[in-house]
C-alpha cells in the first residue's frame, strides 16, 4: 500500500514568489495534516482536515498560507507571497480518522526562500 | 504553538549502550506518542501510549506514560547502528491536537 505522497520533496524560489506543495494521503484516510518543520525543531500543525472541511487552521498564518482539499483527498498548500523566514520542510500526514493518534507522514516538501 | 521539551538535546554513544530520552510538558495530555525521524524522511511512529503509568515495548524500544500525564521516558536497549536519528515525542489532548517535542538527535558509535 502506497504511503503518504508528497511533492515536491524539493523546491526554491526567490522571496516573493507564489509556491504550491502538494499530497495525496493514504487512501481511505479522512483526516489531513499539514505540518511545518523548522531546523532543528519538532512539526508544528499548519492545518487540519476532516474529509474536506478544515476543522483546525489556528496556527495557519492567513495573510499569505492558504490551503484546501476540495474533494476530501488529496490537498495543495500554497504561500503567497513568500518569505525568507519560510523556509522549512512541510509535512503532511493522515490518520484513518480524526479520532485516531497513527498518523503517518509522508517525506516532506524542503522548501528554501532566497 | 506550544512545543514539548525533550532532552537531552543530542547523544552520542556506543553500540550496544543503552538510551534514555525523556519527554516533558506544561499540560496534560491523553496520548503521548514517540516518533523517530530519519534525514529526509517523515517521522515514523514507534510506540503510542494512552493510559498514565502505562509502560509499553516494540522491541528494544520501551516507553512510559507519566504518572502525572506530563511526561514520558522513552528507552532503547542494546543499541544498533540503524537506531541513529531524531526522536520526537507528541502529545495529544482531547481535541485530537498534537504538539510535538524539539526532538533528540542521537549518534551511535559502531
Amino acid at each position: 500500500e502506497a504511503g503518504v505522497v508528497q511533492s515536491p520533496r524539493y523546491k526554491i524560489i526567490e522571496k516573493k514568489q507564489p509556491v504550491a506543495f502538494w499530497c495525496n494521503p493514504i487512501s481511505g484516510h479522512n483526516t489531513l495534516y499539514w505540518y511545518l518543520q523548522n531546523l532543528g525543531q519538532g512539526p508544528e500543525l499548519l492545518i487540519r482536515y476532516e474529509n474536506e472541511e478544515a476543522v483546525d487552521d489556528s496556527q495557519l498564518p492567513k495573510d499569505r498560507f492558504s490551503a484546501e482539499r476540495l474533494k476530501g483527498v488529496d490537498s495543495t498548500l500554497k504561500i503567497q507571497p513568500a518569505e525568507l523566514g519560510d523556509s522549512a520542510v512541510y509535512l503532511c500526514a493522515s490518520s484513518l480518522d480524526g479520532n485516531t493518534d497513527t498518523q503517518y507522514f509522508g517525506p516532506g516538501t524542503r522548501l528554501t526562500v532566497l | 504553538g506550544q512545543q514539548l521539551n525533550q532532552s537531552p538535546q543530542s547523544m552520542f554513544i556506543q553500540e550496544g549502550e543503552d538510551v534514555s530520552m525523556n519527554c516533558t510538558s506544561s499540560s496534560i495530555f491523553n496520548t503521548w506518542l514517540w516518533y523517530k525521524q530519519d534525514p529526509g524522511e517523515g517521522p515514523v511512529l514507534l510506540i503510542a501510549l494512552y493510559k498514565a503509568g502505562e509502560l509499553t515495548s516494540n522491541g528494544r524500544l520501551t516507553a512510559q506514560f507519566g504518572i502525572t500525564r506530563k511526561d514520558s521516558f522513552l528507552n532503547i536497549s542494546a543499541s544498533i547502528p540503524s537506531d541513529v536519528g531524531i526522536y520526537f515525542c507528541a502529545g495529544a489532548n482531547t481535541g485530537n491536537q498534537f504538539y510535538f517535542g524539539t526532538g533528540t538527535s542521537l549518534t551511535v558509535i559502531p
